[in-house]
């Protein structure tokens, strides 16, 4: 079936650094990719989505490219902030059959250092 | 506007013993989820409705879970008798339909003891 991995965190950095988490994913059709965030304490959220091969989503800063040839939609960040420290999940949606839901990779956990 | 409503936020049981969740989704949001997440990992759903309707529940225990969504707004999700096992968080999440943005809320963990 359709799946997603995910680098294992935590990733640490310092603030003002690049940070890339990778993404591959594996799935039958043509799949939306999403990256949720979930900050402390709080639900998760959408953070960027592509709906398409070579589209590129971006908010906040981050970006990520949907690259068909390489099944991937790494999430990227030129200089993080302390404030960017959360779990990040990568997902994927399953149109199989007469349903849709997402499936979500394990999650990364990011923490940025003042 | 306010988000997707859960509660409670925290419990702690004995094994065997029932528990219920709430869910109160975003006004207007037709689709309604609930998903699991156990500790690590990334979020699975356990099974979604379209108003009060249960499309895909394919993936939840029906041995001891069940839910409800009456008069398709609000949702519980009820485990009897709970396990050791099923100690995890349970997210309920909402959208205006079966391919929209999904909104999460914070959660309901459980510790069965």
């Amino acid at each position: 079936g359709d799946s997603v991995t995910q680098m294992e965190g935590p990733v640490t950095l310092s603030e003002e650094a690049f940070l890339t988490i990778n993404c591959t994913y594996t799935a039958t059709g043509y799949p939306s990719l999403f990256w949720y965030v979930q900050y402390p304490g709080e639900g998760l959220q959408l953070l960027l989505k592509a709906t398409k091969a070579d589209d590129k989503g971006s908010n906040k800063g981050f970006e990520a490219t949907y690259r068909k040839e390489t099944t991937s939609f790494h999430l990227e960040k030129g200089s993080v902030q302390v404030s960017d420290s959360a779990v990040y999940f990568c997902a994927l949606s399953d149109h199989g059959d007469s349903s849709y839901k997402l499936i979500f990779g394990s999650g990364t956990r990011l923490l940025v250092r003042p | 506007e306010a988000g997707v409503v859960q509660s409670p936020r925290y419990k702690i049981i004995e094994k065997k013993q029932p528990v219920a969740f709430w869910c109160n989704p975003i006004s207007g949001h037709n689709t309604l989820y609930w998903y699991l997440q156990n500790l690590g990992q990334g979020p699975e759903l356990l099974i979604r409705y379209e108003n009060e309707e249960a499309v895909d529940d394919s993936q939840l225990p029906k041995d001891r879970f069940s839910a409800e969504r009456l008069k398709g707004v609000d949702s519980t999700l009820k485990i009897q008798p709970a396990e050791l096992g099923d100690s995890a968080v349970y997210l309920c999440a909402s959208s205006v339909n079966q391919a929209g943005e999904l909104f999460f809320g914070e959660g309901s963990r459980l510790t069965v003891l």
